[in-house]
């Protein structure tokens, strides 16, 4: 059975970076691409960038100048780093393993992390 | 780049069978696999339909994904309505570009 637990802080002040990391239990690490998305309160969910087990990225271009991920192969953890976020980056942060398909298909994801910026 | 439309909010009753829409504009819906998710309040998503129309095992008969390429668009028709099936669903699928773009959601209300 996969899991994927995640955490990080969940207040930050405006230009402090956030951070989040989220641990992979069962299945293959090697065989995905490890992705975070975000949904804003309200809103709908929007694609933040992904890694692989060696270091490949991917960003969605509106964010990428802000977006940096890391992976941990020997502990089967990934990260997000966010920087200089803005009340606007408030959101429940996702993390979930893609299944590559052409595109991506997640079928599993994280707990969710609610990352709230305010002064 | 492209977007994935849906509509902002479907109800119907319990028994009904409803139909939640996934336009592309930019592209072929053909070109990349469409994803279904559902998510019910205070929940991570889950995949209801993967390519298009494959169901994971979990995933109950009630619910069937198709693509159309006349009107570029996907669809998610949930048979036999039940209360339980209330929730937020949002189509993704991607191109040579964007690995993952997700529509807009539509919440599905069954009363």
């Amino acid at each position: 059975q996969v899991q994927l637990l995640q955490w990080g802080a969940g207040l930050l002040k405006p230009s402090e970076t956030l951070s989040l990391t989220c641990a992979v239990y069962g299945g293959s690490f090697s065989d995905y691409y490890w992705s975070w998305i975000r949904q804003t309160p309200g809103k709908g969910l929007e694609w933040i960038g992904e890694i692989n087990h060696s270091g490949s990225t991917n960003y969605n271009a509106s964010l990428k100048s802000r977006v940096s991920t890391s992976v941990d192969t020997s502990k089967h953890q990934f990260s997000l780093q966010l920087t200089s976020v803005t009340a606007a980056d408030t959101a429940v942060y996702y993390c979930a393993r893609g299944r590559v398909n052409g595109g991506r298909d997640f079928q599993h994801w994280g707990q969710g992390t609610l990352v709230t910026v305010s002064s | 780049n492209f977007m994935l439309t849906q509509p902002h909010s479907m109800s119907e009753s319990p028994g009904k069978t409803v139909t939640i829409s996934c336009t592309r504009s930019g592209g072929s819906i053909a070109s990349s696999f469409v994803q279904w998710y559902q998510q019910r309040p205070g929940s991570s998503p889950s995949t209801v339909i993967f390519e298009n129309y494959r169901r994971p095992s979990v995933v109950p008969e009630r619910f069937s994904g198709s693509i159309d390429r006349s009107s570029n668009s996907a669809s998610l028709t949930i048979s036999g309505l039940k209360t339980e099936d209330e929730g937020d669903y949002y189509c993704q699928s991607s191109d040579n570009v964007n690995p993952v773009i997700f529509g807009g959601g539509t919440k599905l209300t069954v009363l």
